[in-house]
Formats: C-alpha cells, sequence, structure tokens
C-alpha cells in the first residue's frame, strides 16, 4: 500500500513561515482530504487538523491547512521553538480501505 | 476528560501471539470507528487496522491479514487486536485512535525478539 510523499525536512528560522506539502492521488489526498498531526519525540501524534482542513480546539491559530488537487499543505506562521517537531499527514484510502500516511516531515526551527 | 489508554504489549518471541487492548473513557466509545497504528523505533507512522462502530466491518493493512484481528466490546468501552504468528518487523509502538484519527492513545510497545 503505497504512503503518501512528505519532504523528510524542512528548516526555518524564528518567526519565519513554514509550508510543509503532503502527496497523495485521487483515492485519497484528492477526494478524501488530509489529515495532519503533531509528534513531539516520546509523545503519541496529536491531531492539527482535520480532513476539511477545520483544526480543533486548542490549536493556536498560527497553523493553517489547505489542499490543491492530491496536494495538502501545512503553513506555520511565526515559528517558534516548541513548533520544531515531526509532521504527519495521512488520508483515508478508498482504494484499500484503510489509512495510508506520509513517512512524516522534522521540522527545524533554527 | 476523554481517555484511550492502552495495555497489553511486552515482549514475545518470534511466531508467539499477543493481545492488546485500548480503554476508552470520557465519551461515547459505540459512536466512533477506532483503529490501531503502530511506528516501529526510529519510524513513522503505518496504520494497521480500523473497525466500524458495530464491529461489522473490518480493514487491515496487507502486512497483517491473516494474521491479526482488530475487534471490539462497546459494553466495554474496549478495543482490541489480536497478533498471532508475529515476526521481528511487528515490533513497534501500538496506538489506538478514535474515528478521524483525531485522538490518540499514549500507545504501547510490542517487542518481537528471542
Amino acid at each position: 500500500q503505497a504512503g503518501l510523499t512528505q519532504p523528510p525536512s524542512v528548516s526555518k528560522g524564528l518567526r519565519q513561515t513554514a509550508t510543509l506539502t503532503c502527496t497523495g492521488n485521487s483515492n485519497n489526498v484528492a477526494n478524501q482530504g488530509a489529515v495532519w498531526l503533531q509528534q513531539h519525540r516520546g509523545h503519541p501524534p496529536k491531531l492539527l487538523f482535520y480532513r476539511n482542513n477545520s483544526r480543533p480546539s486548542g490549536i493556536s491559530e498560527r497553523f493553517s491547512a489547505s489542499r490543491s488537487g492530491k496536494t495538502a499543505s501545512l503553513t506555520i506562521n511565526g515559528l517558534q521553538p516548541e513548533d520544531e517537531s515531526d509532521y504527519y499527514c495521512s488520508a483515508w484510502d478508498t482504494s484499500v480501505n484503510g489509512w495510508v500516511f506520509g513517512g512524516g516531515t522534522k521540522l527545524a526551527v533554527l | 476528560e476523554e481517555q484511550l489508554v492502552e495495555s497489553g504489549g511486552g515482549l514475545v518471541q518470534p511466531g508467539g501471539s499477543l493481545r492488546v487492548s485500548c480503554e476508552a473513557s470520557g465519551f461515547i466509545f459505540s459512536d466512533y470507528w477506532m483503529s490501531w497504528v503502530r511506528q516501529a523505533p526510529g519510524e513513522g507512522l503505518e496504520w494497521v487496522a480500523t473497525i466500524v462502530q458495530d464491529g461489522s466491518e473490518k480493514y487491515y493493512v496487507d502486512s497483517v491479514k491473516g494474521r491479526f484481528t482488530i475487534s471490539r466490546d462497546n459494553a466495554k468501552n474496549s478495543l482490541y487486536l489480536q497478533m498471532n504468528s508475529l515476526r521481528a518487523d511487528d515490533t513497534a509502538v501500538y496506538y489506538c485512535a478514535r474515528d478521524d484519527l483525531g485522538f490518540w492513545g499514549q500507545g504501547t510497545l510490542v517487542t518481537v525478539s528471542s
């Protein structure tokens, strides 16, 4: 079962903006939308965005999500040290009837 | 407070069996699809299995089909994963997750080694 494609790493400076991408296909991201998860080392993943790009309560407004065709994007404005983390995208894939994940992007805040 | 608490992980020999559990509280468990997702040491997330609200439909990743069984007991607010014929590459932290991966437990570590 093929996964989603994410860049392995992104590095940005403090207070800059980072945009992370997630590419799938018509069976998953394009038609089902993508969820975004944040995972700090040693902790379980935490939902940042539902597949309709809405934010759960408690997630900072510095985070936003969008989708264009088969590519979903997560944008983080005004980067803070606590944003340094692993970020995963996932989508329900109708061809396999299961969740597919990206390999994750490690975000470094310099 | 909403909670998902996994248990049952441990060390098991290759070819052995183990059942991990996930107990839910603070929400109506029977309203939600539930999934198991695993993460091998130092690796990314991998979906394992999903079960619908009444247990009538179950979905599995190819690598565990025929070896793992997902089930639930709504009366006990619990989700289970029965793992048979375990292999070294099944070694991972196993998380239970609710619905659209919107809420996760803390995970339980399963180590397959002789």
